[in-house]
């Protein structure tokens, strides 16, 4: 079965840090697509990007960018310069085959985000 | 552009009674989730739909049931609500197995 590891389960930083939230999953699909979620306080699920299983090209968006490495089965999120509304919790999610040509997303734990001023 | 709605918000009821979870989106998406959301879980699918009239099972079907008679709507049922169903439900829908999926806000319901 499909599974999403988000080892870090709380972090802290300062503002203007950088910080990366690891993502490590494991599939036996050889077609996948990668996920990340962003819940702030105010409970929203606000989608941030998705990956194909094909395109291992990091991607930058912002003060975000994701690093995607097949060989390790990781899809870590980096963000830069970190702000005080960043503070959130981030889900990793791998989409999963379903009956019906359906795919649901496996979600990993989260990780609690907190920066401070 | 309404996007994906969920009502009630917030509920309470009481253990044994009948509760339905409302969702909608105006996307015309063709695929519909539920999850819910419990401390220590993350977020697992309860039940999720294909089309209008196509409806499964997924992690934790027991005690919900679900209907799709339009495209648009997406309602959950707790046939008898108990305590451990004490939970926040999201709404999900997407265009294509391809696409991203996206949520609704959320309806935070308790079971007393």
């Amino acid at each position: 079965a499909q599974k999403v590891t988000q080892a870090q389960t709380e972090i802290s930083v300062v503002e203007k840090e950088d910080v990366t939230l690891d993502c490590v999953y494991e599939t036996r699909d050889t077609t996948y697509y990668l996920f990340w979620y962003k819940q702030p306080p105010s409970g929203e699920l606000v989608f941030l990007i998705r990956r194909n299983s094909f395109d291992e090209q990091n991607e930058i968006s912002g003060r975000y960018s994701w690093n995607f490495q097949k060989s390790t089965s990781s899809f870590n999120f980096t963000i830069t310069a970190s702000q005080v509304v960043d503070s959130a919790v981030y889900f990793c999610a791998l989409s999963e085959e379903l009956i019906q040509g359906a795919q649901k997303l496996v979600f990993g734990q989260g990780t609690r985000l907190t920066i401070n001023p | 552009d309404a996007g994906i709605t969920q009502s009630p918000r917030y509920k309470i009821t009481e253990t044994g009674r009948q509760v339905t979870l409302m969702c909608h989106q105006t996307w015309s998406h063709s695929y519909m989730f539920w999850y819910r959301q419990d401390l220590g879980h993350g977020l697992r699918l309860i039940y999720y739909s294909a089309a209008a009239d196509i409806t499964d099972k997924g992690e934790v079907p027991d005690g919900y049931v679900v209907s799709r008679s339009k495209t648009e709507n997406f309602p959950l049922t707790l046939e008898s609500a108990t305590r451990s169903q004490t939970s926040v439900y999201f709404c999900a829908s997407r265009l294509d197995p391809a696409y991203e999926q996206y949520f609704g806000p959320g309806t935070r319901l308790t079971v007393t």
